[in-house]
């Protein structure tokens, strides 16, 4: 079945960037998406990007998509506190509505 | 719009006793989701409702009944609780991605955090 793996934590400083990053194993992933948790919360996605896209920018974010090696990454810039949060990844098949979700990158910024 | 609602928000069963989670929304969306999120593993989908009066399970559905009411509502119920069940457990509702044919945003509830001893 499809498989999605983070490493679980990430410690940056405040004003530098963090790079998240994520594989998956579904060759078929259609959509591919990252989704921000923080303390006490539900989800809320933050961007997602198409299969045939490399590079989507919104704001601090950037996300960079390697299909051949099925590799996707989340940078932000500029971290700030207020980033401290726990990032999933998550993929998409086809028309499939179910996400498979990555277990989680807990980041911490640190002043 | 309140959003995705859950209640309870907290709750401690003993072994073998019953329970509902409710999840409630009111963007008018057709589809709903159960998850359960347990430190390290994400977020696994227990069951899904594509649309009003359909139910399908998903990964995780053992020990696990749900009920799509009506368009609103969806519940989780466990019949039987057991240690193995103690998670969070978080409700998401979802609509079509802008622009898009396929592909979706989900929208999640608060979560239900649930104890069994």
């Amino acid at each position: 079945g499809e498989d999605v793996e983070q490493s679980l934590f990430l410690s940056v400083r405040e004003g530098d960037s963090s790079v998240i990053n994520c594989t998956y194993t579904d060759s078929s992933s259609t959509y591919l998406y990252w989704y921000k948790q923080e303390p006490g919360a539900g989800l809320q996605l933050l961007t997602y990007i198409f299969s045939n896209m490399d590079m989507k920018q919104d704001q601090r974010l950037t996300v960079l998509l390697n299909k051949k090696d099925k590799h996707l990454s989340l940078r932000i810039a500029d971290t700030q506190t207020g980033d401290s949060a726990i990032y999933f990844c998550a993929e998409s098949a086809g028309s499939a509505r179910q996400l498979t979700f990555g277990s989680g990158t807990q980041l911490t910024v640190l002043p | 719009n309140a959003g995705v609602t859950q209640t309870p928000k907290f709750q401690v069963l003993k072994t073998g006793q019953s329970m509902t989670l409710q999840c409630a929304q009111d963007m008018n969306h057709n589809s709903m989701y159960w998850y359960r999120q347990d430190p390290g593993m994400g977020l696994r989908l227990i069951y899904y409702s594509a649309s009003e009066g359909t139910t399908d399970k998903g990964e995780v559905p053992n020990g696990y009944n749900v009920s799509r009411l009506n368009k609103r509502e969806f519940s989780l119920r466990l019949e039987s609780a057991a240690p193995s069940q103690t998670s969070v457990y978080f409700c998401a509702s979802s609509e079509a991605l802008k622009g898009a044919a396929v592909g979706e945003t989900q929208y999640f509830g608060p979560g239900t955090r649930l104890l069994v001893l």
